[in-house]
């Protein structure tokens, strides 16, 4: 089955910094790859996802960007601001019908 | 906040007991995900359900069994329940239909904890 791999699992940033979190898949048919934004004690939103037919995609301060050769697709957050900080999520799907998450990275956004 | 409701919000149940958690999807999605989330863990993959029909599922034993009904609500089964199965439970749900959107609205969990 896939394998999702997600580095790093803590990341320090101060405010108005960039963050990078990257993610591997296994699968090559995998074809949807959502983030997903994870506060304490709440449910996981999404906040960017990308299809296999596209490379890059922005939403105002994040961005993610997807390498299909290498199996890999990351997470740009900039400008960051401490109500970023929380665990974010990278998933991969195939068809959307099976899903699969990383492990998670706790961003700490320090004023 | 999404549509999408689960319960109980929280469980406690003895070790070989059998439980049954529930979500009803937001309105107007046919599709139900559930996933197991142990703390400091990402959501692991337990099945799908579309239209009734199980669409997909991830390496979870045959104990851990679902259901979706007509309106698209749906329940998880865990049968002989173990130390291990002490975790949240999300679902999330989504539309299949054509050139919509696929995103994955979560509920708020169920906290199980087996004793």
């Amino acid at each position: 089955g896939e394998n999702v791999e997600q580095h790093p699992s803590t990341l320090s940033v101060q405010e108005g910094d960039s963050a990078v979190i990257k993610c591997t898949y296994s699968d090559s048919a995998s074809n949807y790859f959502p983030w997903y934004k994870q506060e304490l004690g709440k449910r996981p939103q999404l906040i960017i996802d990308i299809r296999s037919n596209v490379g890059e995609k922005k939403d105002q301060r994040i961005a993610v960007t997807l390498n299909k050769t290498a199996k890999h697709f990351s997470l740009h957050i900039t400008e960051t601001q401490p109500e970023d900080s929380a665990v974010y999520f990278c998933a991969a799907s195939v068809d959307f019908n099976k899903f699969y998450f990383g492990s998670g990275t706790k961003l700490n956004v320090k004023p | 906040e999404t549509g999408v409701t689960q319960s109980p919000t929280h469980l406690i149940k003895t070790r070989g007991q059998q439980v049954t958690l529930r979500c009803s999807s937001q309105s107007g999605h046919n599709t139900v995900s559930w996933y197991q989330q142990a703390l400091g863990q990402g959501p692991q993959f337990i099945f799908q359900y579309y239209r009734e029909e199980e669409n997909g599922r991830g390496n979870f034993p045959p104990r851990f069994s679902g259901l979706q009904f007509p309106n698209y609500s749906s329940e998880l089964n865990v049968n002989a329940l173990e130390l291990d199965d002490s975790a949240l439970y999300l679902c999330a749900s989504s539309s299949e239909l054509a050139g919509a959107s696929y995103e994955q609205y979560f509920g708020p969990g169920t906290r199980l904890t087996v004793t």
